[in-house]
């Protein structure tokens, strides 16, 4: 079965420097993958969404890149701040009816 | 203000209790759909809807049911069939499939007695 892989340790790092979190993904294919912030007890928020045929996608202060090769996506945030502290979900699709999320890396980004 | 909204945001029920979530959105969408997230877990697909009047199970289904009558409206019903019911149920739409931006509701937190 399909598995999705993000880690379950929280990535603690300090203000202004880059975070970079992972999502690993073994027995799938997926045409595309999107990037989800979520608060604690909040529905989760849209970030980004990148295609199996594109290598990188960029928004603002956040970038992402999807090697197919590697079956792994890099979620980064640059000039990170307190307030991008947040659990942070991958999801995986191709189809309606197979489309997986990660259980999410907790960011906490300290002043 | 466009948006999708749920109901109740809180909710208790005894054991052996069929409840219904409500889930409603003004935002001109064709998908809709339910997922459930457990502590420290990723959100997982009970049910989606492309279209007014069908739905399709996704990887959790049993033990829920569905309906999809209007394009505003996609309820969920937990019945009593749901061995473990407690968790926090959200419901998402998008503009036509996955690959859209799926806007969620903020969610309920179904607590079983």
């Amino acid at each position: 079965s399909q598995k999705i892989e993000q880690n379950s340790e929280a990535l603690n790092i300090q203000e202004g420097k880059t975070a970079t979190l992972t999502c690993n993904y073994t027995n799938y294919s997926p045409a595309y993958l999107q990037w989800y912030r979520q608060d604690p007890g909040r529905a989760p928020v849209f970030l980004l969404l990148i295609r199996e045929n594109e290598k990188e996608k960029r928004k603002e202060r956040l970038k992402v890149t999807f090697d197919t090769t590697l079956k792994q996506s890099l979620f980064h945030i640059t000039a990170s701040q307190p307030a991008d502290s947040a659990t942070y979900l991958c999801a995986l699709g191709a189809n309606f009816n197979k489309f997986y999320f990660g259980s999410g890396t907790k960011l906490n980004v300290k002043p | 203000d466009g948006g999708i909204t749920q109901s109740p945001k809180y909710l208790f029920r005894k054991e052996g209790q069929n409840v219904t979530l409500s889930c409603e959105q003004n935002l001109n969408h064709d998908a809709m759909y339910w997922y459930r997230q457990d502590p420290g877990q990723g959100l997982r697909l009970i049910y989606y809807s492309q279209i007014v009047n069908d739905f399709q199970k996704g990887d959790i289904a049993e033990g829920y049911s569905v309906s999809r009558e209007k394009k505003e409206s996609f309820p969920l019903t937990v019945t009593s069939a749901q061995k473990n019911p407690t968790a926090f149920y959200l419901c998402a739409s998008s503009i036509r499939g996955q690959t859209d931006t799926q806007y969620f509701g903020p969610g309920t937190r179904l607590t079983v007695l």
